[in-house]
């Protein structure tokens, strides 16, 4: 079974300029996730999908981040303007489902290092 | 979701067993008790989890609390291979919330 798949693996910006990230989960997952993971941190959740809708974005700064997942697959997460701070693994993960009652495993794509100059 | 305590850092001889605490003390009735692992330059990987009783899978076990305050990841044999950052996450049954973890250092 193919993981989730992540790219670009590395990119390096300078600030004020704007950068996309693309996620493509395990085929039939329902949820996708997207993770800020700072160094030395764990992994913060930015974002949360079912299907092409959004379940959680409160720790999304919407002056900046955007996200989407047309068609219910395929994810991208774009920063305009980055900042300094921005700089962090960003990490995509998907999941069968989503639900309060029932918890689903979730699988981790490898990130995207991202460093702000 | 409640707060999680757990040592920054182990150490383990491999071939042995490892046994990772967390504490949980503010956990509610419905809070699942999630273990993610992340080895370097990996995304993290779903250990095992669990809600009141005891689990088992092919990577380990999960000992639960009688009172849920407290979990204790076991590696029943640890390898070079499981060196890794442990994170124990207490909340509910979709959403993680990270904290630090503790890094397993495992030597020969």
């Amino acid at each position: 079974e193919a993981g989730v798949a992540q790219s670009p693996r590395y990119k390096i910006i300078e600030k004020r300029q704007s950068v996309a990230f693309w996620c493509n989960p395990i085929s039939g997952h329902a949820t996708l996730y997207w993770y800020q993971q700072i160094l030395g941190q764990g992994p913060k959740l930015l974002i949360q999908f079912q299907n092409n809708g959004v379940v959680d974005d409160s720790q999304l700064p919407k002056d900046r981040f955007s996200a989407e997942r047309l068609k219910g697959v395929d994810s991208t997460l774009k920063i305009q303007p980055a900042k300094l701070e921005d700089s962090a693994v960003y990490l995509c993960a998907s999941s069968l489902g989503w639900g309060t009652s029932v918890a689903y495993e979730q699988y981790f794509g490898p990130g995207t290092r991202l460093t702000v100059t | 979701d409640a707060k999680t305590t757990q040592p920054n850092s182990m150490e383990s001889n491999e071939e042995e067993p490892v046994h990772l605490p967390c504490n949980h003390s503010t956990i509610s009735g419905t809070d699942y008790i999630h273990w993610y692992r992340q080895l370097p330059s990996q995304g993290p990987e779903y250990v095992i989890h669990g809600l009141t009783s005891n689990v088992n899978n092919r990577m380990a076990s999960l000992a639960i609390a009688e009172d849920r305050k407290s979990s204790t990841l076991i590696l029943h044999r640890a390898t070079l291979r499981d060196a890794a950052v442990y994170y124990c996450i207490a909340g509910t049954a979709s959403k993680l919330t990270f904290g630090t973890g503790t890094r397993l250092q495992v030597t020969l």
